[in-house]
């Protein structure tokens, strides 16, 4: 299976910040990278699918990047509304492989 | 408005059985693969298992293989997750998940199942 390695686990920000975190894949995963958005008890919403490509509705604070095995999420100007945890997805091969998340918590 | 509500969960004892159901509606379900994934207590998210929009192709986490099983009616728009030999480590929340072809990625979420093994 492919493993999927999310830095940092936690980060601590502040609302204006620009925030970047890293999602690394075991193997290539060709660009096949979502990023998803959840907040306390809420489901996850999708943000980005293909590595790069804003979902629909998603605002353009939000941006994707990387290929091979090294994938990050940028949110620039963060917003109190952005403050959740974020997961990266595998969907090159089953199974669908999840990163352990990064937590955004405010100053 | 697409819309995918589970139901099915509870309190069941190690060794049990539950049965999950999840009704989708405001798309065409039989379009669609789907997908259950799972989040324990304080915990990640985990992909259980996958069924294509016919059926043809099914794939589940080595967690649960040999125990869970899904399934799905079209002429129903709903979703099935048959667990069985239920194990304490199988609390948790459990979702589905509609899959967007061709991106393959899980575009709608229900509002998640919770399911607890505990004796």
């Amino acid at each position: 299976d492919i493993q999927m390695t999310q830095s940092p686990s936690s980060l601590s920000v502040s609302l204006g910040d620009n925030v970047t975190f890293t999602c690394e894949a075991s193997e290539n995963i060709y660009g096949f990278l979502a990023w998803y958005q959840q907040k306390l008890g809420k489901a996850p919403k999708l943000l980005i699918y293909g590595a790069t490509n804003l979902e629909d509705g998603v605002p353009t604070r939000f941006s994707g990047s990387g290929s091979w095995t090294n994938y990050s999420l940028t949110i620039s100007s963060l917003e109190p509304e952005d403050i959740a945890t974020y997961y990266c997805q595998n969907n090159h091969v089953y199974p669908d492989t999840f990163g352990a998340g990064t937590k955004l918590e405010l100053k | 408005e697409v819309q995918l509500v589970e139901s099915g969960g509870g309190l069941v004892q190690p060794g049990r059985s539950l049965k999950l159901s999840c009704v989708a509606s405001g798309f065409t379900f039989s379009n669609y693969g789907m997908n259950w994934i799972r989040q324990a207590p304080g915990k990640g998210l985990e992909w259980v298992a996958y069924i294509s929009s016919g059926s043809s192709y099914i794939y589940y986490a080595e967690t649960v293989k040999g125990r869970f099983t899904i399934s799905r009616d079209n002429a129903k728009n709903t979703l099935y997750l048959q667990m069985t030999s239920l194990r304490s480590e199988d609390t948790a929340l459990y979702y589905c998940a509609r899959r967007s072809s061709p991106r393959g990625v899980m575009d709608a979420w229900g509002q998640g199942a919770s399911v607890t093994v505990s004796s």
